[in-house]
C-alpha cells in the first residue's frame, strides 16, 4: 500500500501560474496513472486530468498534468489563474489491494 | 449523456438502517465498475468499495469491510450502499463514481448524498 501526499493549501493571484504536487510514498509514481479532481465548495468532484496528463473535453487547456519519476511525484499546473479555479484539488492513483488511493487534498485560494 | 443520479439527503438516528442509491444512465451500466467514496465534514475523499454490476463482483476497503454493504440491481441500473446500524460517525457526504478501467480512475461522479446521523 502507498499514500499520496499533497500540500494542505496553496495560494496565488489571478493570472499567475500555480503547481500542486502529489508525492507517492512507495512504489513508482509511473506504475499507475494519476488523476486529478477539482471540488468547488458545495459541489461534487469533477475530473480535470486523467491518465497523468490528459484533459477531459470541456476542461480548459490552462490545466495540465505531469509526473516526475525523480521526485516520485505528480503535479497539476494551472496557468492564467481565475477566481473560478478556487477549489480543493485531489490527486488519485490505484493500488491493487485498496483500489482508489486519494491524496489528502489541496485547497487552492486565488486572491 | 452519462449520468449518475443519487438519492436524496437522509437524516437518521443512531442504530437505524439505511440504503442509498446511485442510478446510472447514458451508458451500459453492466460494463463499468461503480465505486463509493466518503467525504466526512471538512475532510478529504476516502474510497469505501466498488462493485461490477455485470456480475456483482464487490471489493471493499479494509477500513469499511463489515461496516457497509454494496450491491447493485442491473435490471434498473442502480447501485446501492447500505448500513445495518448507523453511528454518528457515519455522518458524511457519500458519492458514487464510475471507474474508467484503462486508467483505474474516475470519469463521472454522482452529485452526492448527505447522510446525517443524530439522536
Amino acid at each position: 500500500n502507498f499514500m499520496l501526499t499533497q500540500p494542505h493549501s496553496v495560494s496565488e493571484s489571478p493570472g499567475k501560474t500555480v503547481t500542486i504536487s502529489c508525492t507517492r510514498s512507495s512504489g513508482s509514481i509511473a506504475s499507475n496513472y494519476v488523476q486529478w479532481y477539482q471540488q468547488r465548495p458545495g459541489s461534487a468532484p469533477t475530473t480535470v486530468i486523467y491518465e497523468d496528463n490528459q484533459r477531459p473535453s470541456g476542461v480548459p487547456d490552462r490545466f495540465s498534468g505531469s509526473i516526475d519519476s525523480s521526485s516520485n511525484s505528480a503535479s497539476l499546473t494551472i496557468s492564467g489563474l481565475k477566481t473560478e479555479d478556487e477549489a480543493d484539488y485531489y490527486c488519485q492513483s490505484y493500488d491493487s489491494s485498496t483500489n482508489w488511493v486519494f491524496g489528502g487534498g489541496t485547497k487552492l485560494t486565488v486572491l | 449523456e452519462v449520468q449518475l443520479v443519487q438519492s436524496g439527503a437522509e437524516v437518521k438516528k443512531p442504530g437505524e438502517s439505511l440504503k442509498i442509491s446511485c442510478k446510472g444512465s447514458g451508458y451500459s451500466f453492466t460494463s463499468y465498475w461503480i465505486g463509493w467514496v466518503r467525504q466526512m465534514p471538512g475532510k478529504g475523499l476516502e474510497w469505501m468499495g466498488i462493485i461490477y454490476p455485470g456480475d456483482s463482483d464487490t471489493r471493499y476497503s479494509p477500513s469499511f469491510q463489515g461496516q457497509v454493504t454494496i450491491s447493485a440491481d442491473k435490471s434498473i441500473s442502480t447501485a446501492y450502499l447500505q448500513w445495518s446500524s448507523l453511528k454518528a460517525s457515519d455522518t458524511a457526504m457519500y458519492y458514487c463514481a464510475r471507474k474508467v478501467e484503462a486508467v483505474a480512475g474516475i470519469d463521472y461522479w454522482g452529485q452526492g448524498t448527505l447522510v446525517t446521523v443524530s439522536s
